[in-house]
This record gives C-alpha cells, structure tokens and sequence, in this order.
C-alpha cells in the first residue's frame, strides 16, 4: 500500500534536546511539507521541499531544521532553539507539479511533548 | 484577522441531522480543499474544488467563488462522521492556507 509514514506516534523530550522526526512515503511524489497543529489553530507550514536535495523555509521555520537527501524521505530536525517545540506535527507530499490541483496527502502524525 | 476563517468552531448533532460547515477566505485562490482530520489525528483529504459542487456519498462540498465562500454539507449524519473538519485554500502563489477547523460531534 502506497502512502506515507511518520515515527514515532508519540515523542517526549526534555528541554534543551534536540529531536528528529521521521518521514517517509512511497507515494513517488516529489514535494514533501512540515506543518506544526496547535489547538485551535490552523496548520501552519514549516519547511518544504519540492525536489530532492534542495527545500524552504515555510511560514515557521525559526528553530527547525530539515534534510531532502532521499526521495522518499524528509526528516524534521525540532532544535532546542524552537521556543514552543510541544505541538501535533504532520508531514504531507504531494506530487509536485506547478498545478493548482497538486493534492497534499498527509501522514499519520507525530505527537511531541517537550518538558 | 485569519486569512481562511471556519464556522462554527465545534457542533454537535443527533444521528441524522443534516449539517453545514463554512468556510470564508479573504485571498485569492486557485482551489479550495476541505480535510478530515480523526481523533488519531491522520488528515485525509475529502474534496478539492475551484468552482460549483461536488458529491461523494452523504458529503457535499459547493464554493462560491465571488464570495470567497464554501460550504460542506454532510446529510443524514452518523456517529463516525464525528471528526475535525479543516477547510484549506490554495493561493495563486501555490502555498496552502488552512482554517482552524471545526469538531463535530454526532450522538447517536
């Protein structure tokens, strides 16, 4: 089955650690997204990448960090320079044209808490 | 002022009910997306429109596009409809803007 993949489900952390989140998918999509859910809050994008080895900043980049050197793979670096790491992070891909009906597909999520 | 704007921001329902989401934007857009977001958290996408109304199943999604308005509609609800529904623009630039999205709940 084709989609994608996000581990762990739940990540917890001490203050000042630098975490790295995983994401994978097999769809054979170029483009791949970070966004960052908080409650009551829409999805806000942190990084982007529309094709292997080259990615940018999205709308909340400051204290992240993120790797393109695979296709199918797109992990997401949450420095202990992020201020407010503890959040719902959700990776998505998508095909990548330049169309307007490039559909995002989203993986499962990934739940840090920093303490 | 939230570019993509969701009402009502949670809803319950009785098992049948028929039921509307909105969703206003204040940009301009290429397509308009609504999502559904389960309680595990995982998003699946559920339309994807620029103009007029599309149907799947008890769902129906219509946008307005002078009035920079959309509806979802889901008749004849059920207690698995219950879930966060997201409505998320794309702009010309190609970025995409999400709404905060609203949690329904169907009793049955």
């Amino acid at each position: 089955d084709g989609g994608i993949t996000q581990s762990p489900k739940y990540l917890f952390r001490k203050e000042g650690q630098n975490v790295t989140l995983s994401c994978e998918q097999n769809l054979n999509h170029d483009a791949m997204y970070w966004y960052r859910q908080d409650p009551g809050q829409g999805l806000r994008l942190i990084y982007y990448s529309q094709i292997v080895n080259d990615f940018q900043k999205g709308d909340i980049a400051e204290g992240y960090s993120v790797s393109r050197e695979k296709k199918e793979s797109f992990p997401l670096t949450v420095t202990s320079a992020q201020k407010n790491p503890t959040a719902f992070y959700l990776c998505a891909s998508s095909r990548g044209r330049e169309s307007r009906w490039d559909e995002q597909y989203f993986g499962p999520g990934t739940r840090l808490t920093v303490t | 002022k939230n570019e993509v704007e969701q009402s009502p921001q949670n809803l319950t329902a009785q098992e049948g009910e028929f039921i509307t989401i909105n969703c206003s934007y204040s940009v301009g857009i290429s397509a308009l997306h609504w999502l559904q977001q389960h309680p595990g958290g995982g998003i699946v996408s559920l339309f994807m429109l620029s103009s007029g109304k599309k149907k799947h199943g008890r769902l129906i999604a219509t946008i307005n596009i002078q009035e920079k308005h959309s509806s979802l509609h889901i008749t004849a609800s059920h207690p698995r409809d219950s879930a966060v529904y997201i409505c998320a623009v794309r702009r010309w630039t190609n970025d995409m803007r999400f709404g905060a999205g609203t949690r329904l709940t169907v009793k049955p």
